[in-house]
């Protein structure tokens, strides 16, 4: 079975700062799919970014990045020039290849400080 | 394009009433999934779908039945709602297929049950 380890509960940083946030994963697969969702207080999970496992570039969306270390299990998200509309939980999920059934860490809670 | 509906938005029930929770999607997805998300977890796969016809069992699939109506619908059932029941419930669908994108899910807004 997958596990995903998000271990910072909280987090907060000052508008326009850059901000890392941690994730670690542990599987037996070889070919898998990683992402990051966000959830504002609307409760809406948006879509942020994905990562195939078996490309070596790290995947970018804006101001978005990860930072995919595949032999470490580690899989960060960075969120360059904060804006007060990134607070939001922020969730790690993975997929096995052909799964198609996401496995979800507990989240990590980003406050953008005006 | 409405993406991933969910129908009712808040829903209070008392211990042993039954509902049923409506989820539908429009982007022609062949795989469409029902999560629970509780206090300090993440989300937890109750029951998915991978195509119409068919269904098996998450993470957490006690206490629900679902129901795969054709490939826009599908369906969470309460059957006789519990305390331990309460919680926002997720809708997913996803693409199967060759696609860049196949395995993205892409939720509903979320139904708030409280079960008193």
């Amino acid at each position: 079975a997958q596990t995903v380890t998000q271990s910072q509960p909280e987090m907060s940083v000052q508008e326009a700062e850059t901000v890392t946030l941690s994730c670690t994963y542990d599987t037996s697969e070889n070919n898998y799919y990683l992402f990051w969702y966000k959830q504002p207080p609307s409760r809406q999970m948006i879509l942020v970014i994905r990562q195939e496992a078996y490309k070596q570039q790290n995947a970018t969306e804006n101001r978005f990045s990860v930072n995919f270390q595949k032999a470490a299990k580690s899989f960060s998200l960075k969120i360059s020039d904060s804006q007060l509309g990134d607070t939001a939980m922020y969730f790690c999920a993975f997929d096995a290849f052909g799964n198609e059934k996401l496995t979800f860490g507990t989240g990590t809670r980003l406050t953008i400080i005006p | 394009n409405a993406g991933v509906t969910q129908t009712p938005k808040f829903q209070v029930l008392k211990t042993g009433q039954s509902m049923t929770l409506q989820c539908a999607q429009d982007m022609n997805h062949n795989s469409m999934y029902w999560y629970r998300q509780d206090p300090g977890m993440g989300l937890r796969l109750i029951y998915y779908s991978a195509s119409e016809g068919t269904t098996d069992k998450g993470e957490v699939p006690n206490g629900y039945n679902v129901s795969r109506l054709n490939k826009r619908e599908f369906s969470l059932r309460l059957e006789s709602a519990a305390p331990s029941q309460t919680s926002v419930y997720f809708c997913a669908s996803s693409e199967a297929g060759t696609s860049g994108n196949r395995e993205t899910q892409y939720f509903g807004p979320g139904t708030r049950l409280l079960v008193l």
